[in-house]
Parts: structure tokens; sequence; C-alpha cells
């Protein structure tokens, strides 16, 4: 089936332990994203890209490292877990055509840090 | 920058029954795009409708309406008829520029729904 797909489903770290969340698209979108969600929060955009190639940050960056190798995929890495990076991570992408179409989101992942 | 606001934590609405999830923002943007996602208790992230900031017209989506009101810089989404499904988390999120400029979104922190028999 055509969409997003994240993995792992569920990750348990120690603190200091890097580790890369997947995120793949079937598409051919140009924007993707990463978003971590923690209760109460909302949706924080973490860091974002409009092509292979090219990436920005977004609001909350900070222990995270991301890079767009080819359309399909943008991997989110993790170097060094710390216990505030306890999340749900989602990854979402769209097509540079209208907005209307909305963005896809990925199932998540589910990331405890110990 | 761009925020999102939405002030009510949580709603109760009876089955069959039409709700109202509000929803302000704030930006410099003269161009945007407002959406709502809608999260089940299964944690999938769903696309609902969306609004851009030149239309018109409110859209529509089946049961969902967004009641788009630009110059008090609020988005509502109205829910009609309301079902034991439509129980979820409702996020209300923008994202600046429309067409190819809209590179990621904002989002408020939600309201939780809870739709009662």
């Amino acid at each position: 089936n055509a969409g997003v797909t994240q993995t792992p489903k569920f990750q348990v770290l120690k603190t200091g332990q890097s580790m890369t969340l997947q995120c793949a698209q079937d598409m051919n979108h140009e924007y993707m994203s990463w978003y971590r969600q923690d209760p109460g929060m909302g949706l924080r955009l973490i860091h974002y890209s409009v092509g292979a190639g090219i990436t920005d940050q977004g609001e909350v960056p900070n222990g995270y490292n991301v890079s767009r190798s080819t359309t399909e995929d943008f991997p989110l890495r993790l170097l060094s877990a710390a216990p505030s990076q306890t999340s749900v991570y989602f990854c979402a992408s769209r097509a540079t055509r209208a907005l209307s179409y909305g963005y896809t989101f990925g199932s998540g992942t589910r990331l405890t840090v110990v | 920058a761009q925020k999102i606001t939405q002030t009510q934590p949580g709603m109760f609405v009876q089955e069959k029954e039409a709700v109202t999830l509000d929803c302000t923002y704030d930006t410099s943007d003269q161009s945007y795009g407002l959406f709502w996602y809608k999260q089940p208790s299964s944690g999938e992230m769903i696309f609902l409708i969306y609004q851009g900031s030149y239309d018109e017209q409110n859209a529509t989506e089946g049961r969902y309406s967004l009641n788009f009101q630009k110059a008090r810089k609020s988005a509502n989404l109205v829910i009609s008829a309301s079902q034991l499904g439509d129980s979820a988390m409702y996020f209300c999120a923008m994202t600046p520029g429309v067409s190819n400029s809209g590179y990621a979104l904002n989002f408020g922190k939600g309201t939780s729904l809870l739709v009662t028999p």
C-alpha cells in the first residue's frame, strides 16, 4: 500500500545509545518532516526537508540529525539518547501540488529512553 | 512565527448531535493553509479537512466542515451528527504559504472529544 512507513514501531534505548528512526514513502513526495508528540504538547516539528539533499531545522531540533539522500527516505538520528527524548515520533510527507491533499503521516515510533 | 491555540482540552457530545471544536491562529503570513487531523486511541494521524487562506468558501468533507473566519483568525471544526467512532483527539494545524511553500505543519495542543451514547 502506498504511504509512509516508519520503523521500528517500538524501541527502548539506554541513555547515551544512538539509533536511527527510519521513514520511507513511496508516493514521490518532495516534502518530508519529523515530529515528536508528548502528552499535552501536540506535535512539534523536529526537522523537515523540501527535497533530496535539502534539510532544515524545526522547533525542537536539538539532539537529532537528519539527512535526505533520496526522495523516498528521511531517517532521523539520535546521536546520544536522553530520557527527555522519550516520545512518540511521527514522520509525514506531502506532494508539492495543492495542500488540499493534506500531509500523510506514518504510524509512529514509540521511543522510550531509560 | 505561527501559533495555533486550541482552548478546549476536552469536550463531550451526545451521539447524533453536532459539536464545534475551536481553533484560533496567529500569523503574519498572508498565505497559509489550515488543517484538522484526528488521532484515535490507536495513534494514527488522520487528515480530515483543509482550508486555504484565499478560499472564499468554507471547506466541507462529509460530516466535517471548517468554519473559517479570517478576520477573527479562527478555523473551527464542526462535526455534524456525531458518532461513537468520532471519539478521538483532534488537532488543528497550519502551514505557511499555499501550494509549494507549505513545507511542514505547526500544531495546536489538541482537543479530546468523547462521544457518549
